[in-house]
């Protein structure tokens, strides 16, 4: 089983959709949760921390469950430049090193 | 703040040359940096972790004596890909991490990557 698994895609949506995306992690003492951007042929740009308490930045809303061991990001009101795939990162307490998923493709369609 | 920069952006070698990359961060002094390799369609895959002063911690599967790491100081660190093939032809992408100012402790900043073409 691969420590952080996602969903590969691609989720084809309308511009304007509501689109969710979750990534499940399977070391408990995960500490610090990400989620990034990566466009194509780009390097991987920091889109939200996840916090524990749940946290938004506009039309973007992370959710982190422990007891599941999962992570969701919520996108509303889809915009054509949302397309991108978008990257599950979490790390443990006290290192730097970050496990990636594989990561899940978005097309917002015209 | 928390820029990271990369050099070259692109480089097309012929096989048995070796090639050097820089990983920068500009505006933070870098504790750790990491080397990542990505192959077209798939995730990142970490090569490696270094401290500044000390060597480089390679994962599995990747061979220290053919990737060159070194973190001389908090703001550099180069990968030195030695007799390159066609199968190392891939996207290199640093990142760096560390404390300074409001760089998170838990946080990696990437370099806009390297793109290698082995000839």
């Amino acid at each position: 089983r691969k420590e952080v698994e996602q969903d590969p895609g691609p989720f084809n949506v309308p511009e304007g959709a509501t689109v969710a995306f979750n990534c499940t992690y399977s070391n408990s003492a995960s500490q610090s949760f990400f989620w990034y951007r990566q466009d194509c042929r780009k390097e991987p740009k920091l889109l939200m921390s996840v916090y524990s308490s749940g946290n938004e930045d506009g039309r973007f809303t992370a959710q982190l469950n422990r007891a599941s061991q999962y992570i969701s990001l919520l996108i509303r009101d889809s915009k054509l430049s949302d397309s991108a795939t978008y990257l599950c990162v979490v790390n443990q307490k006290g290192t730097y090193k970050y496990i990636f998923g594989t990561g899940t493709r978005l097309k917002v369609l015209a | 703040g928390a820029v990271v920069s990369q050099h070259p952006s692109w480089v097309i070698c012929k096989s048995g040359t070796s090639v050097k990359i820089e990983c920068r961060s500009l505006d933070f002094q870098a504790t750790t940096m990491f080397w990542y390799r990505q192959f077209p369609k798939q995730s990142l895959m970490l090569m490696a972790t270094s401290n500044e002063g000390s060597k480089a911690t390679y994962e599995q599967g990747v061979e220290k004596d053919k990737f060159l790491i070194n973190h001389a100081s908090l703001t550099l660190s180069t990968l030195t890909v030695t007799s390159a093939h066609p199968e190392d032809s891939s996207f290199y992408i640093c990142s760096a991490a560390g404390t300074s100012g409001s760089v998170g402790t838990d946080t990696q900043y990437f370099g806009p990557g390297t793109r290698l073409t082995v000839l």
